[in-house]
């Protein structure tokens, strides 16, 4: 049960580096996530998408683009990578809200830790 | 303004007692559920238990429990009969219009407690 996938899980960047951190997941979510979790945060949303090719922004937007060409991938860019950016990246899915379903949890992928120099 | 609260940032218990991590949450929607996840030092986020805003009951599963208060905006979570596994990373979350609403399943977390156990 490969469940929710993310690769790479680590990742050591340059300033002003690009890279795309790559999500699978295999139980036919309509909903995905991508959250950044730093120290006495918790986790923040980053950019979310409730169905193939739809996209939409959260709490922390800046500095990243996603794209969803495909329902089970989620992918999340950082085209010139900053110090701030360094973080332990999550990737999550669920099910679609609504008809009962408003229990599902969301399931997480093990993470991505990505380090800015 | 901090839409769920976690005011522990660390918890200490002792083995096979009962403990209860705090989260207190504010929200104007009328319809919300509330979720638990443990994050172990291995990173990963497992699901603990789930509480829904119109659920009569508090929620159990297993040791795990959750003291709903909603007058207060409380969900607390209670762990009975600690175990060294239990040391861990403890999140709360909130999701809003869970009943034909528009938050599109988004979660909003708590900073974080973490429990550690002794033995």
């Amino acid at each position: 049960n490969a469940g929710v996938t993310q690769t790479p899980k680590f990742r050591v960047l340059k300033t002003g580096q690009s890279m795309t951190l790559l999500c699978a997941q295999d139980m036919n979510h309509e909903y995905m996530y991508w959250y950044r979790q730093d120290p006495g945060m918790g986790l923040r949303l980053i950019h979310y998408s409730v169905g193939e090719g739809t996209t939409a922004k959260g709490e922390v937007p800046d500095g990243y683009n996603v794209s969803r060409l495909k329902k089970q991938n989620f992918l999340l860019g950082l085209e010139s990578a900053a110090p701030s950016q360094t973080s332990v990246y999550f990737c999550a899915s669920s099910y679609s809200i609504g008809g009962g379903e408003q229990s599902q949890p969301q399931h997480f992928g093990d993470g991505t830790r990505l380090s800015i120099l | 303004a901090q839409k769920i609260t976690q005011t522990q940032p660390g918890m200490f218990v002792q083995e096979k007692e009962a403990v209860t991590l705090d989260c207190t949450y504010d929200t104007s929607d009328p319809s919300y559920g509330l979720f638990w996840y443990k994050q172990p030092s291995s990173g990963e986020m497992i699901f603990l238990i789930y509480q829904g805003s119109y659920d009569q009951q508090n929620a159990t599963e297993g040791r795990y429990s959750l003291n709903f208060q909603k007058a207060r905006k409380s969900a607390n979570l209670v762990i009975s009969a600690s175990q060294l596994g239990d040391s861990a990373m403890y999140f709360c979350a909130m999701r809003e219009g869970s009943v034909g609403g528009t938050s599109y399943g988004k979660l909003t977390f708590g900073q974080g407690t973490i429990l550690t156990v002794h033995p």
